[in-house]
């Protein structure tokens, strides 16, 4: 079945660093991915997807882009701020949410 | 729009006991899911149902049941905890089953000691 993998953390960054958190899958179709985040006592929400294959999924600076021939979908952010602090999941399903896999998630702290 | 909610917050229970947490929805969606969320695991689907009415086994069903008697309310039931459903559960919700975005609730803390 599908599976995710993602980078362990945690992860500390400076204020307005780069961040890149890597995420591959495996799949027996074509997945739809999806990064979720999970701010400190709130449940998960989605930050962005994407469904097919050199699709970019944007949101809040975030970006990450459908890699089909590195079966990738990195997570990257140009400059972080301390309010990006959070837990981020990678997320992947060939047919439907049903069969959902995340993975274990990594934590971002953001220091000012 | 309250999104979804859970109860309670927080729970410790002793092994044995039944408990029932609850998740109710006004977004009318028409799909459910219950996760539990262990670190270093991420989430796993625990049950889910695509109609009110219907429900299914996810990847940990064993230990746990719902029930989805209406659209808004999917009620998740530990007939007998153990130790090892300690463990933090997140209700969500989907308007479509297709690859679709979820929305989660806020989440509940069970301990079974």
């Amino acid at each position: 079945g599908d599976s995710v993998t993602q980078m362990e953390g945690p992860v500390t960054l400076s204020e307005e660093a780069f961040l890149t958190i890597n995420c591959t899958y495996t799949a027996t179709g074509y997945p739809s991915l999806f990064w979720y985040v999970q701010y400190p006592g709130e449940g998960l929400q989605l930050l962005l997807k994407a469904t097919k294959a050199d699709d970019k999924g944007s949101n809040k600076g975030f970006e990450a882009t459908y890699r089909k021939e590195t079966t990738s979908f990195h997570l990257e952010k140009g400059s972080v701020q301390v309010s990006d602090s959070a837990v981020y999941f990678c997320a992947s399903t060939s047919y439907n949410n049903n069969d959902m896999r995340f993975g274990a998630g990594t934590r971002l702290t953001v220091k000012p | 729009i309250a999104g979804i909610t859970q109860a309670p917050t927080s729970q410790i229970l002793a092994a044995g006991r039944r408990m029932t947490l609850r998740c109710t929805q006004d977004m009318r969606h028409n799909a459910m899911y219950w996760y539990r969320q262990d670190l270093g695991l991420g989430l796993r689907l625990i049950h889910y149902s695509n109609t009110a009415g219907t429900t299914g086994k996810g990847e940990v069903p064993d230990g746990y049941s719902v029930s989805r008697a209406n659209t808004d309310d999917f009620p998740l039931t530990l007939a007998s905890a153990v130790p090892s459903q300690t463990s933090v559960y997140f209700c969500a919700s989907s308007d479509s089953l297709v690859a679709d975005t979820q929305y989660f609730g806020p989440g509940t803390r069970l301990t079974v000691l």
